[in-house]
This record gives C-alpha cells, structure tokens and sequence, in this order.
C-alpha cells in the first residue's frame, strides 16, 4: 500500500500552462506538505496544511495555489508556468505530536517547463 | 528563522570506512533531529531520529546529537557501496513550528 501517493510522477509542458499535481495519503495524518527540490538538491518548503488549514505559506508566486479538499488530500495548481519552475515536487505528510512528528514523502513529481 | 548548515561535500569513502556527515543549527531549543537518505531520482526517507544528547546507534548508522556546541552527526561505519546517496539532516515540527527544516544535504559516494 502506498502511504504518500502522487500524480503524475512525470510531467512535461510548454511555458505558460497551467497544470496540476495531485496528493493523497492514507495514513490518517493530520498534516501535509508540498516541497520543491531545484536542480542543487535543496529540499524547501512551500505550502503545508493542518487538518485543511493552511498554516505555511512560504514566499511562492502567487501562481502556485495549493488546495486541501479534506485531510487526505492536497493538490497543487501551478498556473502560467515557466522556465524556472521545472523541479521535483515532493507532497508529504506527518501527524501532529505523533511519531517525532516523522515526515513521510511521496514518489515526487517531476515537472519540466519547455 | 530556525537554520540547519550541513557541510555541503560531496564526500568519498572507500568502502569498509566510516563515512561521517554532520549539521550544525542554529536554534538552542532544538531538541531533536531526523536523518534522511535520499537516492538519487528517489524521495527522501527516514534513517535516524536523535531526540536526545548523546549516540543513538541503529545498526551501522549512529547519530550523534550536542546540545551544548550545537551540532548533529551521522556516522556509517563498514560503508557499502549501497551507502552512496545523500543525506539530509532536518530538524522536525514542533510547537508552533509546523516546518520540517532541512540542511542542503551531502552527497557520499562510497567507491567499491
């Protein structure tokens, strides 16, 4: 069983696209993530959600929008996309206070902007 | 700002040596840390969790947390050429902190 799934795994589009990665995990946290690992290996934070609330919102262009349909789930929308955007995005999720508050990742989404 | 400096490397190791991998932070009230490996076109997952001053040792991984000088370790000792990836130190949510920091990870190569 998959704990942290995410698709698509591979996505290629042309510069000014829209498009959107979807998330679900199911194991009955209470928190998830989006990451976005760049060409250098940095793993950083973009959004996260709290039993649907959003309770991180790092400095990302207003053309990503996350959303959270319900604890389970959380997608990304990417809007107008460009060059500079192409990167592993990794969705994650963890439990409040539970297990060291351990962070489960999914496969990743590899997007690549041409 | 909580921050997580890692020594960037990358790091060579033949194999059977210890590789040792280490992140200083920056916050005093840090009280615990994670250890990720991460292949390469792979997602991170977790190998060690520190919660406490001292050595946690998990097979031929140990991890090493100082409070006082600030600073978290790994050690993999007899080093496989399996070993070769890189690892992430991160300090876990907490409190009101809901981030998952991470150091920008050190690449080891463990050369058979």
């Amino acid at each position: 069983d998959t704990a942290v799934s995410q698709t698509p795994k591979y996505l290629v589009t042309q510069m000014g696209n829209d498009k959107s990665i979807k998330c679900e995990q199911n194991l009955g946290h209470d928190t998830m993530y989006w990451y976005k690992q760049d060409s250098k290996k940095f793993l950083k934070i973009m959004f996260s959600y709290n039993n649907k609330e959003l309770i991180i919102n790092e400095t990302v262009p207003n053309r990503f929008s996350p959303k959270s349909p319900d604890k389970a789930h959380l997608n990304l929308h990417i809007n107008s996309l460009e060059l500079g955007d192409s990167a592993v995005y990794f969705c994650a999720s963890s439990h409040s206070g539970a297990d060291g508050n351990t962070i489960y990742f999914g496969e990743g989404s590899w997007l690549t902007v041409v | 700002q909580k921050e997580v400096e890692q020594n960037s490397g990358p790091l060579s190791v033949p194999e059977g040596a210890i590789a040792s991998l280490n992140c200083t932070y920056s916050d005093r009230g840090s009280q615990s840390f994670f250890w990720y490996r991460q292949y390469s076109g792979k997602s991170p997952e977790l190998i060690m969790f520190i919660y406490s001053n001292g050595d946690k040792e998990d097979g031929r991984f140990t991890a090493q947390l100082n409070k006082a000088s600030q600073y978290v370790s790994l050690l993999i000792r007899d080093s496989q050429p399996s070993d070769s990836a890189t690892y992430l130190c991160a300090e876990p949510p907490g409190g009101s902190n809901y981030k998952l920091t991470f150091g920008k990870g050190t690449l080891l190569t463990v050369n058979p």
